[in-house]
C-alpha cells in the first residue's frame, strides 16, 4: 500500500545527543515536510522540501537539520542545539502541481522524549 | 501573518446528534482549506479538501463549507457515532510565491467526544 512510514515510533534522547527520525514515502510525491506538534498546540512547520536536493526552513528550524538525497526519503535530525525537543513529530508529503491544490498526507508520527 | 482559529476547543455530544465544527482564518488569500481527523497518538488523516473556488465538499456523513470572503469554514457531521470521537483540525494553504505557498497554517483542533 502507498503511504508514509516514520520510524522509530518512540525515541528517547539523552541530553547532548543528536537523533535522527526517518521518513520514507512511496507515493511518488515531490514535496515533503516535517512538523512538530506539542500538546494543545497546532502543527508547526520545521522544514520542507519541494524537490530532491532542495529544502527550506520552516517556522521553527533552529536546532534541526534535514537532507533530501532521494525523492522518497526526508530524514530529520534533532540536534543538541534544540533546547526543548520533547514533542510529537509528523512527516508529510504532497504532489507538486498547478495551484498546489493537492491533499497533504501524513505519516503516523514519532514521539521523541528527552531523558 | 495567517492565523487559524478553531472553536470550540472541545465538544461532547450524544450519539446520533448532528454537529458543526468551526474554523476561521485571517487572510483570505488561500489556495485551499483542508479538514483532518487525528486519533490519539496518531498522524493526521485527510477528510476533505476545499479549493478556494469551491463552496463545499461532501464525503459520506461529512460536509465542509468554505466562505473565503468571511474567512470561515465549517465541518458538518451528520448522525454522529462514537467512532467519530477524535481531534479535528483544519489547515489553510496560502497563495504566494517563493515557496511560501508550501507553508500550511493549522488550527489547534477541536476535540470531539461522541457518547454512546
Amino acid at each position: 500500500d502507498g503511504g508514509i512510514t516514520q520510524s522509530p515510533k518512540y525515541l528517547f534522547r539523552k541530553e547532548g545527543q543528536n537523533v535522527t527520525l526517518s521518513c520514507e514515502q512511496n507515493l511518488n510525491h515531490d514535496a515533503m515536510y516535517w512538523y512538530r506538534q506539542d500538546p494543545g498546540q497546532g502543527l508547526r512547520l520545521i522544514y520542507y522540501s519541494q524537490i530532491v536536493n532542495d529544502f527550506q526552513k520552516g517556522d521553527i528550524a533552529e536546532g534541526y537539520s534535514v537532507s533530501r538525497e532521494k525523492k522518497e526519503s526526508f530524514p530529520l535530525t534533532v540536534t543538541s542545539a534544540q533546547k526543548n525537543p520533547t514533542a510529537f513529530y509528523l512527516c508529510a508529503s504532497t504532489e507538486q502541481g498547478p495551484g498546489l491544490g493537492n491533499t497533504i498526507y501524513f505519516g503516523e508520527g514519532s514521539w521523541l522524549t528527552v531523558v | 501573518k495567517q492565523e487559524v482559529t478553531q472553536i470550540p476547543a472541545a465538544l461532547s455530544v450524544p450519539e446520533g446528534e448532528n454537529l458543526v465544527l468551526n474554523c476561521s482564518f485571517t487572510d483570505s488569500a488561500i489556495y485551499n482549506l483542508q479538514w483532518f481527523r487525528q486519533d490519539p497518538g496518531k498522524g493526521l488523516t485527510s477528510l476533505l479538501l476545499i479549493q478556494s473556488s469551491q463552496r463545499e465538499q461532501t464525503s459520506g456523513r461529512l460536509n465542509a463549507s468554505l466562505d473565503k470572503s468571511s474567512g470561515r469554514s465549517t465541518l458538518y457531521i451528520a448522525a454522529s457515532q462514537p467512532g467519530d470521537s477524535a481531534t479535528y483540525l483544519c489547515a489553510v494553504r496560502p497563495r504566494g510565491s517563493g515557496g511560501s505557498n508550501y507553508k500550511l497554517t493549522f488550527g489547534k483542533g477541536t476535540l470531539l467526544t461522541v457518547n454512546p
